[in-house]
């Protein structure tokens, strides 16, 4: 029973256009999402987060989207680089909860973004 | 400057042997996980410590074991290994359940790259 999908398992796009990178959560209860990026041979590495609190959030090139009424979240890239060739996980949890979520993490099954020069 | 390695970072070992991961941290957070990376699954928790003894298991914990005697050192084994568990492990660490750990995510190791033959 997967509780985050990332229904994509890849996309292709342009050098200079938008990458949309969309996951979809099934438990209302995770208050907290994050996007991790990771390049082959290494481990992810944080991108950027988002709280339920808040319904977009930006750095740089990079803004995370969240649609809590349709517990959808996409991370959009403007304008794609070649660089941000990678695996993209989408990944989520609940913030303190008395302490019993101990920080758990829950990860989609990743979208293998290629940009092409 | 990696606060966080494992090791072995390759590992090749035959069906019933048995293995064990070293994850090993220097920046004393508190929580430590372990995640596998399997194609289409993603990353997938298997087992999580919330403090030095303190363990738990993970959504895919069944063959794994681990131990944690020191903050700094968390061993995942396999107490037989099977091809099932033929995979890339990662270890991951945060500071705990508070917001930093949500706005900045878990840093991960650069991977543990296991074949059970």
């Amino acid at each position: 029973d997967q509780q985050v999908k990332q229904n994509s398992p890849s996309l292709s796009v342009q050098e200079g256009r938008i990458s949309i990178l969309n996951c979809d959560y099934t438990n209302s209860m995770f208050d907290y999402f994050l996007w991790y990026k990771k390049y082959p041979a290494e481990g992810p590495t944080f991108l950027i987060s988002i709280s339920s609190i808040k319904d977009k959030n930006e750095d740089g090139r990079f803004t995370v989207f969240l649609n809590k009424s349709a517990k959808h979240l996409s991370l959009h890239i403007v304008p794609s680089q070649p660089g941000d060739s990678a695996v993209y996980f989408c990944a989520t949890g609940r913030f303190g909860a008395g302490g019993t979520s101990y920080g758990k993490l829950t990860f989609g099954q990743g979208t293998i973004l290629t940009v092409h020069p | 400057d990696a606060g966080i390695t494992q090791s072995p970072r390759h590992k090749v070992t035959e069906t019933g042997t048995p293995v064990t991961l070293r994850c090993h941290q220097t920046e004393n957070h508190r929580y430590m996980y372990w995640y596998r990376q399997d194609p289409g699954h993603g990353l997938r928790l298997i087992h999580y410590s919330y403090g030095v003894k303190d363990t738990d298991k993970g959504e895919v914990s069944d063959g794994y074991s681990v131990s944690r005697s020191k903050t700094e050192d968390f061993l995942l084994t396999l107490e037989s290994a099977t091809s099932s568990q033929t995979s890339v492990y990662f270890c991951a660490i945060s500071e705990g359940t508070g917001l930093r750990t949500f706005n900045y995510g878990y840093t991960f190791g650069s991977g543990t790259r296991l074949t059970v033959v």
